[in-house]
């Protein structure tokens, strides 16, 4: 189906543990986005790319780590799970030049 | 301090009333963009804005860049209205800042 998929929808995992959380867009768009939401926060930004190969850190980078070696994936990764990163996670893309984006329906994540 | 203020932060209203939600923002931006969040979690798009006005079916968006302001407005609300409506701006440095959210509820 067309769209952008996030998997997986529910995560529970331990402290210390390495998570990945996949995102997947079918719209060949250049710009790929991972946000966390946490109550009292709103989204916030923790990187971006704007193409293959091409990632920069957002607001709250620290503690996750991302790739993106095609441009329909942009794959999350928590090296070391913190109970911090407990939150929603929301991946969306954007086409280049536009600032609409298009959000994923989100994972929600629980460190334990 | 947030670079994008919503308000209110809450607002419950009867079925049939006009809803105004504020945005402020204190950066230069390029464009803004009104998002909706259903209770399910999902976040769709609503509007996105660089200036004046545009509408929607019962939904309004306005901006004014000189004041740093922007509106939303639903006319002749309805139940499946509720949701947190979402502000967020790029700024002119490419930065992208979110407000909390303003939860709606319209009840019948």
């Amino acid at each position: 189906d067309a769209g952008i998929t996030q998997s997986p929808r529910y995560k529970i995992t331990e402290t210390g543990r390495q998570v990945t959380l996949m995102c997947h867009q079918t719209w060949s768009h250049s710009y790929m986005f991972w946000y966390r939401q946490d109550l009292g926060h709103g989204l916030r930004l923790i990187y971006y790319s704007a193409a293959a190969d091409i990632t920069d850190k957002g607001e709250v980078p620290d503690g996750y780590v991302v790739s993106r070696s095609k441009t329909e994936n942009f794959p999350l990764t928590l090296e070391s799970a913190t109970r911090s990163q407990t939150s929603v996670y929301f991946c969306a893309s954007s086409e280049v030049g536009v600032f609409e984006q298009f959000f994923g329906p989100g994972t929600r994540l629980t460190v334990l | 301090k947030n670079e994008v203020e919503q308000s209110p932060q809450n607002l419950t209203a009867q079925e049939g009333e006009f809803i105004t939600i504020n945005c402020s923002y204190s950066v230069g931006i390029s464009a803004l963009h009104w998002l909706q969040q259903h209770p399910g979690g999902g976040i769709v798009s609503l509007f996105m804005l660089s200036s004046g006005k545009k509408k929607h079916g019962r939904l309004i968006a306005t901006i004014n860049i000189q004041e740093k302001h922007s509106s939303l407005h639903i006319t002749a609300s309805h139940p499946r209205d509720s949701a947190v409506y979402i502000c967020a701006v790029r700024s002119a440095g490419n930065q992208f800042y979110f407000g909390t959210g303003t939860s709606l509820t319209v009840i019948p």
